[in-house]
This record gives structure tokens, sequence and C-alpha cells, in this order.
């Protein structure tokens, strides 16, 4: 079956740091997410994104993030200068359609912010 | 805040038991979506539930829909340990492309 990847599973980096989280979402699918879980905490929507532009966004999502599908496979989240409070699962999830269609998720990247 | 509530936030049952969770929500939605979070790993979907629904089954699952309470119930029956896990509904809402989880209820199933 068809899966959605996340690259790398575990990120390390230091605040102000600039980190890109990779997502390889599944190939016939059109919508793409990102969302975001401070461990074992809830899961926080963090920006929706389709036909090459972001559709929604939460206010988690501000300035220091941006997402990207440089090519036909990947979907990226770039956070330019890292803080502590970054420090968290990140998931990306993909679609068929929007509406009535389940979200297909990765297994995360955990991103650990020093 | 859009986010919805599951109740309990945690439940231990024994094996063989059926466990019971609840989600409400406080906007009108396309749809009620249950998800499973095992430790550390990903969401898995586990079933869908259209705003002109109001139960739906999927092997031991049974999820029910009331649009007027906006609120949601997932039952596990005949739980087995590999049941243990994070259980989270999701609400996909009727205007936004987005889709808000619950808070989620952690299930512990004791063999």
């Amino acid at each position: 079956e068809p899966e959605v990847t996340q690259t790398p599973s575990h990120q390390v980096t230091q605040m102000g740091q600039e980190v890109i989280l990779r997502c390889v979402p599944i190939s016939n699918h059109l919508y793409f997410y990102w969302y975001r879980q401070i461990l074992g905490q809830k899961v926080e929507f963090l920006v929706s994104f389709y036909n090459n532009e972001i559709s929604e966004k939460s206010e988690i999502f501000d300035d220091q993030f941006s997402v990207e599908r440089p090519d036909g496979s990947n979907f990226t989240l770039k956070i330019r200068s890292t803080k502590l409070e970054d420090s968290a699962m990140y998931f990306c999830a993909s679609s068929e359609v929007q509406g009535n269609s389940p979200l297909h998720f990765g297994n995360g990247t955990r991103l650990t912010v020093t | 805040s859009q986010q919805g509530e599951e109740d309990p936030q945690a439940l231990s049952i024994q094996e063989g038991e059926n466990a019971t969770m609840n989600c409400s929500y406080k906007t009108s939605i396309n749809n009620l979506q249950w998800y499973r979070q095992n430790s550390g790993r990903g969401l898995v979907h586990l079933i869908l539930i259209r705003s002109n629904e109001r139960e739906k089954h999927s092997g031991r699952l049974r999820v029910t829909l009331d649009t007027s309470k906006k609120s949601s119930s997932l039952l596990i029956t005949a739980s087995r340990a590999a049941d243990t896990a994070s259980y989270f509904c999701a609400q996909d809402m009727n205007r936004d492309d987005k889709i808000i989880f619950g808070n989620g209820t952690r299930v512990h199933i004791l063999p």
C-alpha cells in the first residue's frame, strides 16, 4: 500500500538555525498538510497546500515557517530560525481530494531544538 | 478555539471489554473522522462518518454521530491488548481546507 514518507526521522538543531523537513506524499494525492505534535499532546494543524499554494494556515504558521513543493514528489516544511518551543513531532499528511477523504500520515520527524 | 474535545482523556480496561470514547466539537462539519496513534508513530485513519450519517461500522469499530449535539462516539468492541493507543477525533469543516484534531483519548487495554 502506498505511504507517506518523511525524512529525517529525527533532527537535532541549535536554536536560531534553519531546518528543512522533507515529505514525499502519496503520488496521486493532491492535498498536502503539515501538523505538529508537542510530546504527548494534541495534534496541531499548521498548513494545507493545494495547487502549489497555501490554502489554509494556522496562527502557529508565522513568518518563520514556509512550505514548498519543489518538484513533483517532495513537499517540504522550512523553519527559518528555530526556537526551543519548535521542538515537537512534525507530521506530513496527504489526501486524494478535499472533503470526505481521509488523511494519510507519515511517521513524523522528531525535531529537537537545543 | 475550533478544536474538539475528547473524553475521557485516558481509559484503562481489561482485554475483552468494550472501550467507548466521546468527541464533542463546536462548528458545523462536513464529516468527522477518527484516527489512531501508536506511541511515537503517525496517525492512522480508522473511520470517516459524513454529516448526514448517524452510525458507521468497520470491523470491531462503531462510530456514531449526533450533529444536533455536535458529538460523536467511538466504540471498540471486544478490545485487545493491541488496541492500546491514543485515539483522536478530527473535524473536517465545511468551509476550510483543514482538518482539526481533538486532544485525544489514551486507551490502555490490560491483558
